[in-house]
């Protein structure tokens, strides 16, 4: 039971360069997430999925674009990286039964330099 | 306009003695709320959540406990074990399940031996 699985776990970009933060979970949850956390700071959410085939922003879209083609499947897209994106960026899912919550993927850390 | 608040960065207790972790919120739409703890370099895990109809639920060691008309709530962990030691995240949703959850900052607890 893998659970939420994201790669790669780290990764250093240069600025302007583009890159794509894979996210796979195997629960069969309808509902993901993509959130980022600066140090000392809580998570933001920057896209989610109610569905496939269905995507909408969350509080700090810019810079970033998703697809959900797959129920599994929640790639997170970063174009012309910049500096300031540079984070620990966590996906998530659920059933929507929120009483237990989102289950985490263990994260990517993001190095812009 | 942080919507979830944990006023305290960090909590420092012995080993056997109670923590008890604070949050705040000021949004009186949320109705629903939880508690993540988190292991560095790991995905934060969900610890246990709230609905607005009560005012306390407990699992195991861990309770927490709700005013909404203080919009506060704080979690309770008795007795304290080294293995809590982590950072632990409030967050609130205006509905269940699917609904995008808006996290605090966090707050570190230490258990000491």
């Amino acid at each position: 039971n893998a659970g939420v699985t994201q790669t790669p776990k780290f990764r250093i970009l240069k600025i302007g360069q583009s890159m794509t933060l894979q996210c796979t979970q195997d629960m069969n949850h309808n509902y993901m997430y993509w959130y980022r956390q600066d140090p000392g700071m809580g998570l933001k959410l920057i896209y989610y999925s109610v569905g496939a085939g269905i995507t909408d922003k969350g509080e700090v879209p810019n810079g970033y674009n998703v697809s959900r083609s797959t129920t599994e499947d929640f790639p997170l897209r970063l174009e012309l990286a910049a500096p300031s994106q540079t984070s620990v960026y966590f996906c998530a899912s659920t059933s929507g039964a929120w009483a237990g919550g989102y289950t985490f993927g263990s994260g990517t850390r993001l190095t812009v330099v | 306009d942080q919507q979830v608040k944990q006023n305290s960065p960090s909590l420092s207790v012995q080993e056997g003695r109670i923590s008890i972790l604070n949050c705040d919120y000021t949004n009186s739409m949320f109705d629903y709320f939880l508690w993540y703890k988190k292991y560095p370099a790991e995905g934060p895990t969900f610890l246990i959540s709230i609905s607005s109809i009560k005012d306390k639920n407990e699992d195991g060691r861990f309770t927490v406990f709700l005013n909404k008309s203080a919009k506060h709530l704080s979690l309770h962990i008795v007795p304290s074990q080294p293995g809590d030691s982590a950072v632990y995240f409030c967050a609130a949703s205006p509905q269940g399940g699917s609904e995008k959850l808006v996290f605090g900052k966090g707050m570190k607890l230490t258990v000491n031996p």
